[in-house]
């Protein structure tokens, strides 16, 4: 089983301000990643995959890049609808993991 | 708009089974995969399995000698049942459909808090 990790745990940022989250895979993943937004209450969804694609009707600020075993989600300017629960998942082989996410939060 | 709901208790004991069904609406069953996840109480995505709509299935090792997934396409459902629960089982069970070209998860259900309590 591929182990995810991500970093930090916790991320305060000000709203406008860019924020960086960071997916570590225990092994080569190749670039099948993807990263996922969860808001308090509801299902989480998919915003990128193949570790930079974003998904239909994401916003161009959010951007992700890496393959191998790291990986970044880049939010370029931060949105109040974007203060939510970050999760990375590989799908290179069974079973799928996820990371234990990145809660970004309002400095 | 293809939408998912589960449903089931959202009480089980502990060493009883869980049951869960998830219903899709807006769209069929039929050429996807489909899958269940679960997010314990302020932790992360666990995924436990998955199963094509002709009833082909694979599970997550970690939970693979407990849990049985099925489907049924003349109700344009599939369902999960978990076997042996202990508190650790107590989560948000999600389903969710599994893309057409890569094992990510692109419509979820709301989720369904299953609490293992006697």
């Amino acid at each position: 089983e591929i182990v995810m990790t991500q970093s930090p745990a916790t991320l305060s940022v000000s709203p406008g301000e860019r924020a960086t989250l960071s997916c570590r895979a225990s092994q080569s993943v190749s670039s099948n990643l993807a990263w996922y937004q969860q808001k308090p209450g509801q299902a989480p969804r998919l915003l990128i995959f193949g570790a930079s694609t974003r998904a239909t009707g994401i916003p161009a600020r959010f951007s992700g890049s890496g393959s191998g075993t790291e990986f970044t989600l880049t939010i370029s300017s931060l949105q109040s609808e974007d203060f939510a629960v970050y999760y990375c998942q590989h799908y290179n082989n069974w079973p799928l993991t996820f990371g234990g996410g990145t809660k970004v939060e309002i400095k | 708009q293809v939408q998912l709901q589960e449903s089931g208790p959202g009480l089980v004991k502990p060493s009883e089974t869980l049951s869960l069904t998830c219903t899709v609406s807006g769209g069929s069953i039929s050429s996807f995969y489909w899958s269940w996840i679960r997010q314990p109480p302020g932790k992360g995505l666990e995924w436990i399995g998955y199963i094509y709509y002709s009833g082909s299935t694979d599970y997550n090792p970690s939970l693979k000698s407990r849990v049985t997934l099925s489907v049924d396409t003349s109700k344009n459902q599939f369902s999960l049942k978990l076997s042996s629960v202990t508190a650790a089982d107590t989560a948000v069970y999600y389903c969710a459909r599994v893309t057409y070209t890569m094992p990510l998860f692109d419509y979820w259900g709301q989720g369904t808090l299953v609490t293992v309590s006697s």
